[in-house]
Parts: structure tokens; C-alpha cells; sequence
């Protein structure tokens, strides 16, 4: 079956503007969690989203948001982009809350 | 505060020499945890999981509850072996899910 596929692979923008990335999970996985991935920071969990409510968010400013939709796939947005904000962005789906989660290959950013 | 700390950054071992990745928590409830690699050029995929209690590519991990800790071990490492290793917590202190990772261990096997 398909795995977790994250579009695009590659962005590139500039500071100030805003930028929406997308999810899609394995077919029939409810739960989709998002996380940033930095070489200072490590991985860190950013929210989290089960039959279309938010049920976590990690400790990122108001500037991170994601939503998800009835099909479980899953957008995230992160507005007036900074530069610390250049990070891999990773999806990841599980059939329940909590479970052995599934990554996708990741969203690299790039903020100019 | 919920922790998952891997204290090795870097570990390297010889091919058929025993391997041990280290993974110490904090955290006030009961836990769930996991065992994720990367190797190079792919995506993160999870390895094991603490209530499975299986062994996979002859890699095992056991919970220590009294030593809070989650060591993931193989008895003999393997030139495919070479990975990044993070061992990550399934629940916050709110028991609300979601995966708190360590630091990762960079796991070289030398032939």
C-alpha cells in the first residue's frame, strides 16, 4: 500500500511570507502528527490531528497551524516565516492516537 | 517535564561485536516507548515497540520501569546496521499522545 506522501519535497521562501504544506496518510490511519526536524533542535513534535480535530500541539508560536480533513489528509501552514523556521518537515500517520507512527520522506524548508 | 535522553551522540562497533543504544526517561505515568531508525537517505521507520516486546533484525529492547530506561541491544551488529537510532516517548505528562524523541545515537558498524 502507498506510504505517507508529503508535497512539496523542496521549498524555498523568503521571510515574511507564508507557506502551506501537505499530507497525505495511509490509507484507512486517522492520525496524523506533524514534526520539524532541525540539527540544533533534533525532532520536535508540532501537533497532532485525529478524525479532523487538533488533539496536540507542541510548543510552537500561533505562527503553526495545520488543519485535517475528512479524507485524514492533513495540511500544515506557518505564517510570517522566519528564518529559524528552515527546518525538514515531517508527517506522520497511525491507524489510532498514539500508535507506531509511519513517516513520510518529509518537507525540506527553506527560508531566504 | 516528560525527557528521552540517548546519552551517546555517536557510537561505533565492530561487525559481530555486541551493540547497546542507550535510552533513559522521565516521565510520571506509564509509558509508551518506541525504537525509530534512519538510515541514510531514507525515512524514519519505526523499529520497535515496548508492548510488542519483539525482535526485529535481531535488535531487542526492554523496559526498565526502575531504571526508567529503554535500551535497545543486538548481539551481534551488522555492516547494515550503520543508522541513526531515536528512541522516542509516546505519551506527554498530560497523557496525551504524541512522540517526544531523544537526541538520536549515530550508529556506525565497522567491517
Amino acid at each position: 500500500k502507498a506510504g505517507v506522501t508529503q508535497t512539496p519535497r523542496y521549498l524555498i521562501k523568503t521571510r515574511g511570507q507564508q507557506v502551506t504544506l501537505s499530507c497525505s496518510p495511509i490509507s484507512g490511519h486517522r492520525s496524523v502528527s506533524w514534526y520539524q526536524q532541525t540539527p540544533g533542535q533534533g525532532l520536535q513534535f508540532l501537533f497532532e490531528y485525529f478524525s479532523e480535530t487538533q488533539r496536540n500541539k507542541g510548543n510552537f508560536p500561533g505562527r503553526f497551524s495545520g488543519r485535517q480533513f475528512s479524507n485524514s489528509r492533513s495540511e500544515m501552514n506557518v505564517s510570517t516565516l522566519e528564518l529559524g523556521d528552515s527546518a525538514l518537515y515531517l508527517c506522520a500517520s497511525s491507524f489510532r492516537q498514539g500508535g507506531g507512527y509511519t513517516f513520510g520522506s518529509g518537507t525540506r524548508l527553506t527560508v531566504v | 517535564a516528560q525527557r528521552v535522553t540517548q546519552p551517546e551522540k555517536l557510537l561505533s562497533v565492530f561487525k559481530g561485536a555486541p551493540v547497546e543504544l542507550k535510552c533513559n526517561y522521565s516521565y510520571s505515568g506509564s509509558p509508551e516507548l518506541f525504537w525509530y531508525v534512519q538510515y541514510s537517505r531514507q525515512r524514519l521507520q519505526l523499529l520497535l515497540r515496548h508492548i510488542s516486546r519483539e525482535s526485529i533484525k535481531g535488535f531487542t529492547a526492554d523496559l526498565n520501569k526502575g531504571e526508567t530506561s529503554f535500551h535497545l541491544k543486538k548481539p551481534f551488529a551488522q555492516e547494515e546496521d550503520s543508522a541513526m537510532y531515536y528512541c522516542a516517548l509516546g505519551k506527554d505528562q498530560t497523557g496525551a499522545n504524541n512522540l517526544f524523541f531523544g537526541t538520536g545515537t549515530r550508529l556506525t558498524v565497522i567491517p
